[in-house]
């Protein structure tokens, strides 16, 4: 069982929809949840972090945790062709202080 | 702020040789770096964890001996990779956990190609 999993894609969106990233993840003891971006090689970006239950918006993007549910989702707003990536979601917490578990990344396309 | 580099950017070398990949933090102390591996189409894959001053962590299945890992300084984490093989071909990433936080900036990568 994977111990970070992200919905199946590739998700595709037109232009100015809401595009939206979930993961969910098995260790209860995770402190730290992140989102990164990653464009076609380059190397993730940071686009939001979560500690707490419930939103966290920042511009177009809005993160949302629900620790009972093990779950952290990603909403982009007025998506725009320059938010085709590769979204990463990644977990920390437990013993390993700072280390990251990532999903296996779920590819958006954002069409015009 | 938290940047992070690493140098080179990309590299191409004959298989058997030698190659180090240095990564920076350049505008904070880095007490905790990561060095990752990606393969196409694929999710990063850590490889070992490197603490200033004291020796690397590795995951497992990766050989501490070949991927050679210093952190000599707050700044700077050194990734050598020996004897590399073609096999070895990949994109490595490294990261830095900034300041106070346990949040990961990651650095631009190294596209190492082994002929």
């Amino acid at each position: 069982q994977k111990e970070v999993e992200q919905n199946s894609g590739p998700l595709s969106v037109p232009e100015g929809a809401i595009a939206s990233l979930n993961c969910t993840y098995s260790d209860r003891g995770s402190q730290s949840f992140f989102w990164y971006r990653q464009y076609s090689g380059k190397s993730p970006e940071l686009i939001m972090s979560i500690y707490s239950n419930g939103d966290k918006e920042d511009g177009r993007f809005t993160a949302q945790l629900n620790k009972a549910s093990q779950y952290v989702s990603l909403l982009i707003r007025d998506s725009q062709p320059s938010d085709s990536a590769t979204y990463l979601c990644a977990v920390a917490g437990g013993t390993s202080y700072g280390k990251l578990t990532f999903g296996q990344g779920t590819i958006l396309t954002v069409h015009p | 702020g938290a940047v992070v580099s690493q140098h080179p950017s990309w590299v191409i070398c004959k298989s058997g040789t030698s190659v180090k990949i240095e990564c920076r933090s350049l505008d904070f102390q880095a007490t905790t770096m990561f060095w990752y591996r990606q393969f196409p189409k694929q999710s990063l894959m850590l490889m070992a964890t490197s603490n200033e001053g004291s020796k690397a962590t590795y995951e497992q299945g990766v050989e501490k001996d070949k991927f050679l890992i210093n952190h000599a300084s707050l700044t700077l984490s050194t990734l050598t990779v020996t004897s590399a093989h073609p096999e070895d071909s990949s994109f490595y990433i490294c990261s830095a956990l900034g300041g106070s936080t346990d949040t990961q900036y990651f650095g631009p990568g190294t596209r190492l190609t082994v002929l």
